[in-house]
């Protein structure tokens, strides 16, 4: 069965803090993906990774960064936490190849203190 | 770049009634079209893809979506829904030869009553 895992279900951190987000998948993808999730904006992509030590930055990077040294894991990076990053955080992963599906993780809930 | 508006944020139905849920899309190129469900506390999960071919797409729980490329919609439907239909659900498009980045609509959440 299809799995993508985050480390943490809810993270609560403080202003200034360096907090990371882990999220493995085990499906072999390609493609890696970090997205926010807040409501009425839906889900918007922050940082994408189609290859080990590839990335890309998405929509919203500002304040984040990503590291993908291994193909099943891509880590989502806030330098200085901040309260306007307090959000769900999903992961998904796709193939590189045919028709993309995201498959998502469960979702990282992190509150900024 | 490609856009989705998810055209009701809010949509009450009771049980056993039919259910649309309406997306429209904008891209100035081809583009492959997914509806997601989000169960409270939990990750999305994938309903439907529309890809190429038919455009009346089949997915899982007995959800369907029609693709209509002259009115770019993508309407997602169910004819009889169930109390555990009750859920957030997200439209997403991404164009083909896009690196398969997804951008989403702001969702629909749909409450189910008895």
């Amino acid at each position: 069965d299809v799995k993508v895992t985050q480390s943490s279900r809810y993270l609560v951190k403080r202003t200034g803090e360096k907090v990371f987000l882990e999220c493995v998948q085990d499906m072999d993808h390609e493609n890696m993906f970090w997205y926010r999730q807040d409501p009425g904006l839906g889900l918007r992509l922050i940082y994408f990774s189609y290859d080990v030590k590839m990335k890309e930055k998405g929509d919203i990077p500002e304040g984040y960064s990503v590291s993908r040294e291994k193909k099943e894991r891509f880590s989502l990076i806030l330098e200085s936490a901040s309260t306007n990053q307090t959000s769900m955080y999903l992961c998904a992963s796709s193939t590189g190849t045919g028709a993309p599906s995201g498959y998502f993780g469960p979702g990282t809930r992190l509150t900024v203190t | 770049a490609q856009s989705v508006t998810q055209l009701d944020s809010q949509v009450p139905v009771f049980e056993e009634a039919p259910v649309e849920l309406r997306c429209n899309y904008s891209s100035s190129v081809s583009v492959y079209l997914f509806w997601y469900v989000q169960y409270p506390n939990q990750g999305l999960q994938l309903l439907l893809k529309y890809l190429s071919g038919s455009t009346l797409v089949k997915g899982i729980n007995g959800f369907e979506a029609e693709f209509n490329k002259s009115q770019t919609s993508f309407h997602l439907r169910k004819p009889s829904v169930h109390i555990s239909d009750t859920a957030e659900y997200f439209c997403a498009v991404t164009a083909l030869g896009n690196d398969y980045k997804l951008s989403f609509g702001a969702g629909t959440t749909v409450t189910v009553r008895a």
